[in-house]
């Protein structure tokens, strides 16, 4: 079975500093894929990034960006230019080809300071 | 503007009492999703549909129980066996085609006892 592990519990970072989230995954699939959601306070979740696990290039959308390794297992998040409303809890979620279901990490809670 | 809707935002549950939560969906996606968040734990899968009149239990789906009669809407009951309902709900939905479908997310339901 797969599972997600998110090893921070909770982080902070100054306003316009540079945060990385970890992330690692386990499983024995080679075709999957990989998501970070974020969780603000009025609890919406929202796609931050995602990422095919066949392709080698790091996703990335504007500030944020993966450093995904595949060997290693692992998806990390780096938030760039951090901004007050980076505040909240980040997921990781593994999704196996075809699957269409999500295994979520248990989430990073993330705080921006001003 | 396509979307999920879940209702009510806050629910209360008398002992014995069996509740049903709303999900609605206009997005055309073939897939919805329940699960449920309690602090520290993440996002557990309480049930999953990928097609109309068929769905599957998820990590936690003991009272509980679903139906999939429409593709647009998937009610999840939190029935009197589920002994510590207290949690927040959130229902979600993808399209089952394609590569990486991100899954959409409603606005959630906090449950609690009275």
């Amino acid at each position: 079975a797969q599972t997600v592990t998110q090893s921070q519990p909770e982080m902070s970072v100054q306003e316009a500093e540079t945060v990385t989230l970890s992330c690692t995954y386990d499983t024995s699939e080679s075709n999957y894929y990989l998501f970070w959601y974020k969780q603000p306070p009025s609890r919406q979740m929202i796609l931050v990034i995602r990422q095919e696990a066949y392709k080698q290039q790091n996703a990335t959308e504007n500030r944020f960006s993966v450093n995904f390794q595949k060997a290693a297992k692992s998806f990390s998040l780096k938030i760039s230019d951090s901004q007050l409303g980076d505040t909240a809890m980040y997921f990781c979620a593994f999704m196996k080809l075809w699957d269409y279901k999500y295994i979520f990490g248990t989430g990073t809670r993330l705080k921006v300071l001003a | 503007d396509g979307g999920i809707t879940q209702s009510p935002k806050y629910l209360f549950r008398k002992e014995g009492q069996n509740v049903t939560l709303s999900c609605e969906q206009n997005l055309n996606h073939d897939a919805m999703y329940w699960y449920r968040q309690d602090p520290g734990q993440g996002l557990r899968l309480i049930y999953y549909s990928q097609i109309v009149n068929d769905f599957q239990k998820g990590d936690i789906a003991e009272g509980y129980s679903v139906s999939r009669e429409k593709k647009e809407s998937f009610p999840l009951t939190v029935t009197s066996a589920q002994k510590n309902p207290t949690a927040f709900y959130l229902c979600a939905s993808s399209s089952t085609g394609g590569f990486s479908q991100p899954q959409h997310f409603g606005d959630g339901t906090r449950l609690s006892i009275l």
